[in-house]
């Protein structure tokens, strides 16, 4: 089936420190979601992006879907320590079934205050 | 509105026994699906179901039963526990053209011993 590979697999760094993540895949992808989860809960989509180059904020998270279409990035600046959890991106593939996202194995958030 | 609410948040079974894992959604979304999350393996699709009285697998069923009687329920069975199922469960929904991705429930931690 479709995997994404999502780098890094965690990531440990000092509050203010600005973050970098990403997500590939080998086929092409119509949409991508980048969602957070926090300890002892579900999944909360962050940011939705559906067109390639699209950049997109959401406070101080910034996501792109590359103009490949077979990558997106997460970025967060300035983080602060309820940045903590795991970050997952999902794709929908291109020509797939609108219900199938196929997610990443997440990103391991922790920060230093 | 509540959302997708699962129910029991955390539950421990010995090896062998049966338990239903419920999941309710009032969103009138017409998929709904089970995750496992395990250390290190992301979320793993275990059932999913696109409206009433239409189930289907993921990638990984074994051990697991589902239904889907009416739109709002989709609970999720096991058979006969095994240590191997101890895990946290996510039930997700999803609806319309899926823009927004999935709404996950909170999790059942399921422990097996």
């Amino acid at each position: 089936g479709q995997q994404l590979n999502q780098s890094p697999q965690s990531m440990f760094i000092q509050e203010g420190e600005d973050v970098s993540m990403n997500c590939t895949s080998s086929s092409i992808f119509n949409t991508w979601l980048w969602y957070k989860q926090e300890p002892g809960e579900g999944p909360v989509l962050l940011i939705a992006l559906y067109k390639a180059g699209e950049l997109t904020s959401n406070g101080r998270l910034t996501a792109q879907f590359g103009i490949t279409r077979k990558d997106s990035f997460l970025n967060i600046s300035a983080s602060i320590p309820s940045d903590v959890g795991i970050y997952f991106c999902a794709g929908r593939h291109s020509g797939g079934s609108n219900y199938k996202l196929t997610f990443g194995k997440g990103t391991l958030l922790t920060v230093n205050p | 509105n509540a959302g997708v609410t699962q129910t029991p948040k955390f539950q421990v079974l010995k090896t062998g026994q049966s338990m239903t894992l419920q999941c309710a959604q009032d969103m009138n979304h017409e998929y709904m699906s089970w995750y496992r999350q395990d250390p290190g393996m992301g979320l793993r699709l275990i059932h999913y179901s696109v409206g009433a009285g239409i189930t289907d697998q993921g990638e990984v069923p074994n051990g697991y039963n589902v239904s889907r009687s009416t739109t709002e329920d989709f609970p999720l069975r096991l058979l006969s526990a095994a240590p191997s199922q101890t895990s946290v469960y996510f039930c997700a929904t999803g609806g319309g053209a899926f823009i927004r991705g999935y709404t996950f429930g909170s999790g059942t931690r399921l422990t097996v011993v």
